[in-house]
């Protein structure tokens, strides 16, 4: 099972709103709406940021969301804050009953 | 609070073989699915395993398969990940977590470095 892929890193001002892309194929992204994003600062455990492409956790600030179209899912950030800079993972169920993650994208707020 | 707490984790020679338990606390152990993930040093997350809530279906990642196995033991309401036939790159920093359905992970362990090595 090859990892979804996400754009190795991402940029931009406070305030303003990114998008981070997460392709996948037929057999998980495309299949099920079983994709999750997490974040993860370093040395930290990862957190829980989207799940079931849309939702948001209990919590999880309302700036994030997710999308999805076909077998490509996307997660949001408007109004950047300073806070938001870290790694950022997807994840999707697939065909093969297995989990498979992105590479994983850096944010970097300016 | 709602927790886990992993460990087991260590230096083992390639070949050997480690158990990692991870304790929850604040919740039931066999009412949720739960699973491992693992970090190697400066890479992203891989999905290892995952284990059913009441069913004890297991599921294991291509990578693992045939070397490790996912159990629970519900009576000290405990996760286990049983490694064997270990090799230099299943080195990585080892989380447990919660599915909260929709093969999501909402709650992680704070991880157990697993480091394999001669």
């Amino acid at each position: 099972q090859s990892a979804l892929t996400q754009p190795a890193s991402v940029s931009g001002f406070p305030g303003q709103s990114i998008t981070i892309s997460c392709t996948g194929t037929s057999s998980d992204v495309g299949a099920y709406n079983y994709v999750s994003w997490y974040q993860q600062h370093p040395a930290k455990a990862p957190k829980l940021m989207i799940y079931g492409v849309t939702n948001r956790p209990s919590g999880v600030s309302n700036r994030f969301s997710g999308s999805k179209s076909g077998n490509t899912a996307s997660l949001t950030i408007s109004g950047l804050q300073a806070e938001d800079e870290a790694d950022y993972y997807c994840s999707s169920f697939t065909r093969g009953s297995t989990v498979v993650f992105g590479g994983g994208t850096k944010l970097t707020v300016l | 609070e709602v927790q886990l707490l992993e460990s087991g984790g260590g230096l083992v020679q390639p070949g050997g073989s480690l158990r990692l338990p991870c304790a929850a606390s604040g919740f039931t152990l066999n009412s949720f699915g739960m699973g491992w993930v693992r970090q190697a040093p400066g890479k992203g997350l891989e999905w290892v395993s995952a284990i059913g809530d009441n069913s004890g279906s297991t599921y294991l990642a291509d990578s693992v398969k045939g070397r490790f196995t996912v159990s629970r033991d519900n009576s000290r309401n405990t996760l286990y990940m049983e490694m064997n036939s270990l090799r230099a790159d299943d080195t990585a920093v080892y989380y447990c977590a919660r599915s909260s359905g929709w093969w999501a992970f909402d709650i992680w362990g704070q991880g157990t470095m697993v480091i394999v090595s001669s």
